[in-house]
Formats: C-alpha cells, sequence, structure tokens
C-alpha cells in the first residue's frame, strides 16, 4: 500500500522560482491537507480540502496555492520562492473528520530557498 | 500566548522507564486530543486520541486530558530504543474534525 506519497523528496529553489509539490493518495480519502513545519516549531496547515474542487485557506496560506481536481490528487504551488518558504511540506489525508480518523502523513518534502 | 505548548526536550531515560509528555493549551473549548510520533526524517503518524477528559490506554501508552487544567499527557510505560521519535500533541481547533493545531513537539531518545 503506498498511502499518501510526496514527490521530490528535497528541491533547493532560487528567490523567485516557482514549483509545484505533488502529493497523491490512493486511500480514497476525501480530506486532504498541506502543512509546513519548521524547526521546533510544530506543524501549520497551510491549506486543506474536504473533496475534489473544493479548498479552503489554513493557518499560514500566504504565498501558496492549491487546487483539488480528483480525489487522489493535491498539489501545492508555490509562485514566487522567498527565503522564509524555506520548511519541511507534509501532505496528509484522512476519510473523514480527523478528529477520530487518523491523518496519513507523507514522508514530506524538504525545500531549501536561496 | 500559543494556542499549544509543548517542551521541545530533549528528554533522555534509560530503557524501561515510564516516560510523560506533557502539553498545555489555551483555548477551553477544545474537546478532541490526540498524539502523534514523528521519527525522523518521516511524516507524523497517530498514536492515540481522546474525547474530552479522562483517560484512554492503548498497550503501553496511556493519554490523560485534564480540561480544568487545560493540559494532556502522554505516558509511555517500559519505555524501549524504538520509541525514540518527537512526539507531537494536537488539538480539533473548531470541533469540526477538519483543522488541527500542533504543539512544538518534543523528542525523546530512550537509551539502551
Amino acid at each position: 500500500n503506498a498511502g499518501v506519497t510526496q514527490t521530490p523528496k528535497f528541491r533547493i529553489l532560487k528567490i523567485g522560482q516557482s514549483m509545484t509539490l505533488q502529493c497523491t493518495q490512493d486511500m480514497n480519502h476525501n480530506y486532504m491537507y498541506w502543512y509546513r513545519q519548521d524547526p521546533g516549531m510544530g506543524l501549520k496547515l497551510i491549506y486543506y480540502s474536504v473533496g475534489a474542487g473544493i479548498t479552503d485557506k489554513g493557518e499560514v496560506p500566504n504565498g501558496y496555492n492549491v487546487s483539488r481536481s480528483t480525489t487522489e490528487d493535491f498539489p501545492l504551488r508555490l509562485e514566487l520562492a522567498a527565503p522564509s518558504q524555506t520548511s519541511v511540506y507534509f501532505c496528509a489525508s484522512s476519510g473523514d473528520r480527523v478528529s477520530n480518523q487518523p491523518q496519513h502523513f507523507g514522508d514530506g518534502t524538504r525545500l531549501s530557498i536561496l | 500566548q500559543k494556542e499549544v505548548e509543548q517542551d521541545p526536550g530533549p528528554l533522555s531515560v534509560p530503557e524501561g522507564a515510564i516516560v510523560s509528555l506533557n502539553c498545555t493549551y489555551s483555548n477551553s473549548a477544545f474537546q478532541y486530543f490526540m498524539w502523534y510520533r514523528q521519527y525522523s526524517r518521516k511524516g507524523p503518524e497517530l498514536l492515540m486520541y481522546t474525547y474530552s477528559s479522562g483517560n484512554k490506554e492503548d498497550g503501553r501508552f496511556t493519554a490523560q486530558v485534564d480540561k480544568s487544567s487545560k493540559y494532556i499527557s502522554l505516558f509511555i510505560r517500559d519505555s524501549q530504543p524504538s520509541d525514540s521519535a518527537t512526539y507531537l500533541c494536537a488539538l480539533d481547533v473548531n470541533n469540526a474534525g477538519n483543522m488541527l493545531t500542533f504543539g512544538g513537539g518534543t523528542r525523546l531518545m530512550v537509551k539502551p
């Protein structure tokens, strides 16, 4: 079982470049999430989606965009990379309410902006 | 004030010790409480969740919620080197099941 797959695992970007972080899940989950994790700061929710065609902002959405055209895929787009976006990015999915359904996480994308 | 506070550690214990990990939170409206475990260079995985106050046990792990003190705990009995990881507490922000707020995590090291 693949679960949640994130690509790429590592990436170095220059300031001002753009890129898309890919996330796909094979569990037919409706809910999907993007987080960023900075050292010692826990996980901060960037965007989430409760189903195909529906997305909403989390705690730290500025500088990012998402789309959800299918149940399986939830890409995260950085349009103008800034050093403050250097972080580890995690995608997650869950079948229903996150409080009684576990969120399944990918292994992250480590992104450095130089 | 952060919504969820957690001592970053690291916490170093000998194998077989009882471990206590704790979080405090500020919003008394939180109802759902979770503990996630994160190994190095991996995504978090759910260990336990509890609803409202009380205790919940699962094998060597016990989660405890004290809503009057806004304090949640995770106890690990007979700790093993394989328990070495970062432990994150998480709370359901609006009790709607679609948004969690996480503590910063406590790094635990269990030495053989």
